[in-house]
């Protein structure tokens, strides 16, 4: 069963970058996408991109300017990093798997696997 | 981007019905799936794609579409039913994903 962990510094300073990384363990991590997710505290989920195995990502454009995603399938790991953060950046970010699929006319897009989740407060 | 609307929350009495909808134009393109959190949890999926459930969620979570909008069917609630629900999809115009605002399900 796959699972997902992810790891780093729970305090940033402002305008410094955020960094995290996400283990996969219990399946390949080529052939699927792989995505960072964020909830500030109080609010919804909010989807800053995926990454494929490959090495393609897709950023959320309100976030693009700021995001790099990269992945070590050798290490079974995919990482995010968010330049020049500020207060508003306070948040728990998920990684989760992206399971996409062609079946019977229909496309299916889903996040089945989710990690538990890191605190990260963004504060001098 | 395409946007998802959701209603912030709904009640429902235990072991009676509640329906979950979400609305955005990028439904008419592709299925929403759907997220339990509760709190301090991570989301889990509950539902994907026409109607399926994945491993281990229990029967009474149903899904269906019709035009812009999804519906997430609760059909004889539990305690253990009360979370926040949100949906997602892939947007219809880009290869995004966008997640709806979220519902507060009670179960009274």
């Amino acid at each position: 069963q796959v699972q997902l962990q992810e790891s780093g510094p729970g305090l940033v300073k402002p305008s410094e970058t955020l960094s995290l990384t996400c283990t996969v363990s219990g399946d390949s991590i080529s052939s699927d996408y792989w995505s960072w997710i964020r909830q500030p505290p109080g609010k919804g989920l909010e989807w800053i991109g995926y990454i494929y195995s490959s090495g393609s990502t897709n950023y959320n454009p309100s976030l693009k300017s700021r995001v790099t995603m990269s992945v070590d399938t050798s290490k079974k790991q995919f990482s995010l990093n968010l330049r020049s953060v500020t207060a508003a950046d306070t948040a728990v970010y998920y990684c989760a798997r992206v399971t996409a699929f062609y079946m019977q006319f229909d496309y299916y897009y889903y996040m089945d696997v989710w990690g538990t989740g890191t605190p990260v407060t963004v504060s001098s | 981007s395409s946007e998802l609307t959701q209603d912030p929350s709904v009640s429902v009495a235990l072991g009676q019905t509640v329906r979950i909808t979400c609305q955005g134009d990028s439904l008419r393109s592709y299925y929403a799936s759907w997220y339990q959190q509760k709190p301090g949890q991570a989301p889990i999926l509950v539902i994907f794609g026409k109607n399926i459930r994945p491993s281990g969620i229990p029967g009474r979570f149903s899904g269906s579409t019709s035009g812009n909008t999804a519906s997430l069917t609760i059909t004889g609630a539990q305690a253990e039913d009360e979370a926040d629900y949100f949906c997602s999809s892939r947007d219809s115009t880009d290869n995004h994903f966008v997640f709806g605002p979220g519902t507060k399900v009670t179960v009274l």
